[in-house]
């Protein structure tokens, strides 16, 4: 069954770095999303991408914030200049299309910032 | 997207169905019953949407009630792998279908 991967699983960064999670989507999917979760708190949405830009984001994807699909197969979050308070899991999801198909989500990427 | 209610905590014992409530009493016409699960910080899990007709699949079953103000989702033989955070959430789908998540219900599956 065709899944959306992620990498790295696990990345620890120190304040004020830069960080760049990666993304492969299903392969047929149009939309792709990031959300992030911190320990013990709910699963939020950060950010929904489609057609080459931004369709909507949350408060929390402010100016530090970037995504991109650089070429027909992955899709990147950056963090420009990680915060201790970045430390989470970060999720990539993807849908395929825009008649109410089911969003699927990767494994993870648990970001730690020291 | 209309808010949903879930109870915080249930437990079922293995090899029995799991019966799972969610409240939406503000459900409009168009947003679906999506439900999905997280195993211990793994990325959600889709396990089954519905609009107004009750579904099946592999995985659980998903009934919904008349007025659509409620649903139960039913894994009809609950694992000791089954235990998770499960999810209910009310979207309209579409083309902005960004789902927004609850505290969900944490499943625990006793053996």
């Amino acid at each position: 069954e065709p899944e959306v991967t992620q990498t790295p699983s696990h990345q620890v960064t120190q304040m004020g770095q830069e960080v760049i999670l990666r993304c492969v989507p299903i392969s047929n999917h149009l939309y792709f999303y990031w959300y992030r979760q911190i320990l013990g708190q709910k699963v939020e949405f950060l950010v929904s991408f489609y057609n080459n830009e931004i369709s909507e984001k949350s408060e929390i994807f402010d100016d530090q914030f970037s995504v991109e699909r650089p070429d027909g197969s992955n899709f990147t979050l950056k963090i420009r200049s990680t915060k201790l308070e970045d430390s989470a899991m970060y999720f990539c999801a993807s849908k395929k299309d825009n008649s109410g198909n089911t969003i699927y989500f990767g494994e993870g990427s648990w970001l730690t910032v020291v | 997207d209309a808010k949903t209610t879930q109870p915080p905590s249930m437990d079922c014992a293995e090899g029995r169905a799991a019966n799972l409530p969610c409240n939406h009493s503000t459900i409009s016409g168009n947003e679906y019953v999506y439900w999905y699960r997280q195993i211990h910080s793994q990325g959600p899990q889709y396990i089954i949407h519905g609009l107004k007709n009750n579904e099946t699949n592999e995985m659980a079953s998903l009934i919904i009630t008349e007025d659509r103000k409620s649903s139960t989702l039913i894994l009809p033989h609950a694992t000791l792998r089954d235990t998770a955070v499960y999810y209910c959430i009310a979207n309209y789908g579409g083309a902005t279908n960004k789902l927004i998540f609850g505290t969900g219900t944490l499943l625990a599956v006793q053996p």
